[in-house]
């Protein structure tokens, strides 16, 4: 079975401070996901890697930025956490891009003070 | 812009019943259409790959087809159980400048015993 952990469940964290949110597979994938999940608004892609230190950014990487130093690891940064950010994040992977089923993580609730 | 639409939002069902939702999603540039079933206190799991105009997939109950000529794909769940209360998300790839991956907002599904 493919799994996709996240480094934390919950989080609380103040406003300025950096955060980092780490998301590991254990299958080899090549792609890795992070995405975050508000109400009324669905899940939202903010960055992908398809590769080892390879990024693309999704619909809203504004205030994130991400490092994929080996292949099963994907991390999350919030450069200077803001309270818009308190969020459920949630990491995925999948072996092929658009073709392949992606496999979740149990997601990160953030909260930022 | 590129958006994509689920009907209905929520709908509830009694046990036994038949039922369908529907996804829809522009059609230019289309790439691939997954789904999804999202459990309360879960990850979200995924159901089905579509790529193929004319797709049709299937797994145990619940089955799937694809129109990308005119952009839509439905979901049905033949028989519904309890079992199946759930979101259903689906989200396409769309290679538009670059790949991007949309979700839409759900159909919640209520299976009453």
């Amino acid at each position: 079975d493919v799994k996709v952990t996240q480094s934390s469940r919950y989080l609380v964290k103040r406003t300025g401070e950096k955060v980092f949110l780490e998301c590991v597979q254990d299958m080899d994938h090549e792609n890795m996901f992070w995405y975050r999940q508000d109400p009324g608004l669905g899940l939202r892609l903010i960055y992908f890697s398809y590769d080892v230190k390879m990024k693309e950014k999704g619909d809203i990487p504004e205030g994130y930025s991400v490092s994929r130093e080996k292949k099963e690891r994907f991390s999350l940064i919030l450069e200077s956490a803001s309270t818009n950010q308190t969020s459920m994040y949630l990491c995925a992977s999948s072996l092929g891009l658009a073709g392949d089923t992606q496999y979740f993580g149990p997601g990160t609730r953030l909260t930022v003070l | 812009i590129l958006n994509v639409e689920q009907s209905p939002q929520s709908l509830h069902v009694q046990e036994g019943d038949s039922t369908n939702f529907t996804c829809s999603f522009p059609s230019s540039n289309f790439y691939a259409l997954h789904w999804y079933r999202w459990e309360t206190a879960k990850s979200p799991e995924a159901l089905f790959v579509m790529t193929l105009n004319g797709d049709e997939k299937k797994k145990g109950r619940i089955s799937a087809t694809l129109n990308t000529k005119e952009g839509y794909s439905y979901l049905y769940i033949k028989g519904s159980q309890p079992e199946d209360s759930a979101t259903y998300l689906c989200a396409f790839w769309v290679m538009w400048e670059t790949y991007k991956y949309i979700f839409g907002t759900g159909t919640r599904l209520k299976v009453l015993a």
